[in-house]
């Protein structure tokens, strides 16, 4: 157990529609990550949060979102699903501040399916 | 722009064979290297990284990796694996605040 929480675990949903992944970071790290891991692209970097600040972008697309909460918490918002939004999605945490040499912890993912 | 290339993708041994997986990546600054793995249905965990120092890294689980800066290679090895180290493995590059994950490598060990 990495003492990153992510819910839902699953969650399948229909194409055009909008859904709220939400991530739990280990006691006291600042920094939150989401990853988007697939079959045809692997895993992809996909936006990061330290201590409520966007901190760096990865291949997010215009239709996800996402935000850090006042008690570090964060929320992936992923709208206008299309069926390649398919994935699972990994969100991980870090003490952020050292950045690149930080281990990164990561949740047990949550399995989007949008049929 | 930074990217790791893992060219094993399925790698299928007995138990009690040596392992070694290959890793290169590409980046042009200090860089801070990890190889995560993911048990069937678990999420990643570290197996070990190398910020800086010694380039023989030992990790949990009998693992270990050894960087050589001129080959731009960071390959895991394994002396004799078990039937339990089947999994996925990711090795990844961080340059900045972001990691870099390779495609994977799928080890299958067979009894």
């Amino acid at each position: 157990d990495s003492g990153v929480t992510q819910t839902p675990k699953h969650l399948i949903t229909a194409t055009g529609q909008r859904v709220t992944l939400r991530c739990s970071p280990r006691s006291g790290d600042l920094s939150v990550y989401w990853y988007q891991q697939s079959l045809d692209q692997g895993l992809q970097f996909l936006i990061q949060y330290y201590n409520g600040e966007e901190r760096a972008k990865g291949n997010i697309l215009e239709r996800f979102s996402a935000q850090q909460f006042p008690d570090l918490h964060s929320e992936l918002n992923l709208s206008s699903l299309e069926l390649g939004d398919s994935a699972l999605y990994f969100c991980a945490s870090s003490p952020g501040r050292t950045s690149g040499r930080e281990t990164q912890y990561f949740g047990p993912g949550t399995r989007l399916l949008v049929l | 722009a930074q990217s790791v290339s893992q060219h094993n993708h399925h790698v299928i041994l007995s138990e009690a064979a040596s392992l070694e997986l290959g890793c290169n990546y590409s980046y042009g600054g200090t860089v801070n290297l990890f190889w995560y793995v993911q048990y069937p249905g678990q999420h990643l965990q570290l197996l070990l990284k190398y910020f800086s120092g010694d380039p023989l890294v030992k990790g949990i689980k009998g693992f270990e990796a050894e960087f050589i800066k001129s080959k731009f290679s960071f390959n895991l090895r394994k002396p004799s694996v078990q039937w339990s180290d089947t999994a996925e493995y990711f090795c990844a590059v961080n340059g900045g605040d972001k990691l870099i994950f390779g495609t994977g490598t799928r080890l299958q060990v067979f009894p």
